[in-house]
């Protein structure tokens, strides 16, 4: 079964810096491209950026409000993907969910964490 | 980068009605969007994948139809289940992006 399980969250203050962690089980971590999405409170889903394998060359993308700021990582040693933020604004507020999709042997997986909130506050 | 026009942003509806939600892609996405189904406080659920496909264990009153740029969210007889907030994704390309969210509540 696929398990992600997010951590990390926390009050942080404007221009602050903190990292997400996401503990990957139950599917071929090293081999799958991985991503993040954010919710702020009372709002829509934004997509955030993702992550593609070693293999594929490590490749990220960012979404425009983050570029430049946000940092995906990945430890395949560990199944572990991570998610570095920085110079951090209030409207960074929101929960954090770690995701992926991929197919396995014709099944369609589309899997999401808990979420992790973070709260960019003065 | 895609835009995503999500209509209605709200509807209500009654158990046993039929409830269909737009999404428009600002050019052609071919069949890569998802359908989500997202209760309060906790993470989306994929219903529908690859514009028409009904994602495993999800029951068969959800239905979703098109493809380029037009596509369709439908809920046939609707259960006390379903009040929930709907969003559309796109994954044809980098960065992907959500449509705005439908709230379906209890008329």
């Amino acid at each position: 079964e696929v398990q992600l399980v997010e951590s990390g969250g926390g009050l942080v203050k404007p221009g602050g810096s903190l990292r997400l962690s996401c503990a990957a089980s139950g599917f071929p971590f090293a081999d799958t491209w991985m991503t993040w999405v954010r919710q702020a409170p009372g709002k829509g889903l934004e997509w955030v950026g993702r992550i593609e394998t070693k293999a594929d060359g490590e490749k990220t993308d960012y979404a425009a409000p983050v570029k430049g700021r946000f940092t995906l990582s990945r430890d395949d040693s560990t199944n572990t993907l991570f998610l570095q933020l920085r110079s951090l604004k209030t409207e960074d507020t929101g929960v954090y969910y770690c995701t992926t999709d991929f197919y396995d042997y014709g099944d369609y997986i589309d899997s999401w964490g808990q979420g992790t909130l973070v709260t960019v506050s003065s | 980068d895609i835009q995503m026009a999500q209509s209605p942003s709200s509807l209500s509806a009654s158990v046993g009605d039929r409830v269909t939600i737009t999404c428009r892609a600002s050019q052609s996405i071919s069949f890569y969007l998802n359908w989500y189904q997202q209760k309060p406080g906790r993470a989306p659920e994929v219903l529908i994948y690859g514009a028409s496909n009904l994602q495993t264990g999800v029951p068969s009153r959800f239905s979703g139809s098109g493809s380029g740029t037009e596509f369709t969210l439908t809920i046939t007889n609707v259960h006390p289940e379903d009040f929930a907030t709907y969003y559309c994704l796109q994954t044809y390309e980098t960065p992907r992006t959500f449509g705005q969210g439908t709230r379906v509540d209890i008329k």
